[in-house]
């Protein structure tokens, strides 16, 4: 079962910051936040991960509250090109089997002119 | 940033008739490889895990003898849909465990159409 909820879609304008929440109540001390993007009839694509600090990459910012129950995924400027279906996923990347990627429903980002 | 190939991206078969699909790490060793299957509008669900030189870990629900799965190497692992139905029509989904990270990295996907 997936470890995460998200809202199941977003809207956003061209140029504008898309925030997109997520919570993880139940996350290990060992697990780590990962995101991923799907483009329709493509393989999901890495955006950005991290433990308990805020992270950030030339993708997005990655916001993880201090609980570490929930966190947002930042794209600064929204553009056409990242409407997608974005995954929030908990995970502990190492340890065989159990480092596996159990995909939610994820959240279906539309970016708008 | 690392590399997963898959191959075909895409197949269109006879219903009975067997289709592999291979899954490469291209610039990295993988320990483990992970096989997920996606309908359309739905998310993808993990369906084996596979790791070099062993047998793989079938989810609950995968049928072992339709979905084999071959991990034979660091850089390949193969997935044979064997006697295909319409029903196993799919886009089929493979992602590469890096040995030195333990980062996940996902192929481009194969979808398999089955007449």
């Amino acid at each position: 079962d997936a470890k995460t909820t998200q809202p199941t879609s977003m809207d956003c304008a061209e140029g504008r910051a898309a925030n997109l929440p997520c919570n993880h109540s139940t996350i290990s001390g060992n697990e780590y936040v990962y995101w991923y993007r799907q483009i329709h009839s493509q393989g999901p694509q890495y955006i950005i991960h991290g433990l308990k600090n805020n992270e950030t990459n030339e993708m997005a910012s990655l916001i993880i509250t201090e609980d570490r129950k929930s966190s947002t995924l930042i794209l600064p400027h929204a553009t056409l090109r990242d409407t997608a279906v974005y995954y929030c996923i908990v995970r502990s990347p190492h340890g065989g089997t159990a480092s596996k990627l159990t995909f939610g429903t994820g959240t279906r980002l539309q970016v708008t002119l | 940033g690392a590399v997963v190939s898959q191959h075909p991206s895409w197949v269109i078969c006879k219903s009975g008739t067997s289709v592999k699909i291979e899954c490469r790490s291209l610039d990295f060793q993988a320990t483990t490889m992970f096989w997920y299957r996606q309908f359309p509008k739905q998310s993808l669900m993990l369906m084996a895990t596979s790791n070099e030189g062993s047998k793989a870990t079938y989810e609950q629900g995968v049928e072992k003898d339709k979905f084999l799965i071959n991990h034979a190497s660091l850089t390949l692992s193969t997935l044979t849909v064997t006697s295909a139905h319409p029903e196993d029509s799919s886009f089929y989904i493979c992602s590469a465990q890096g040995a030195d990270t333990g980062e996940l990295f996902f192929g481009e996907g194969s979808r398999l159409t089955v007449l």
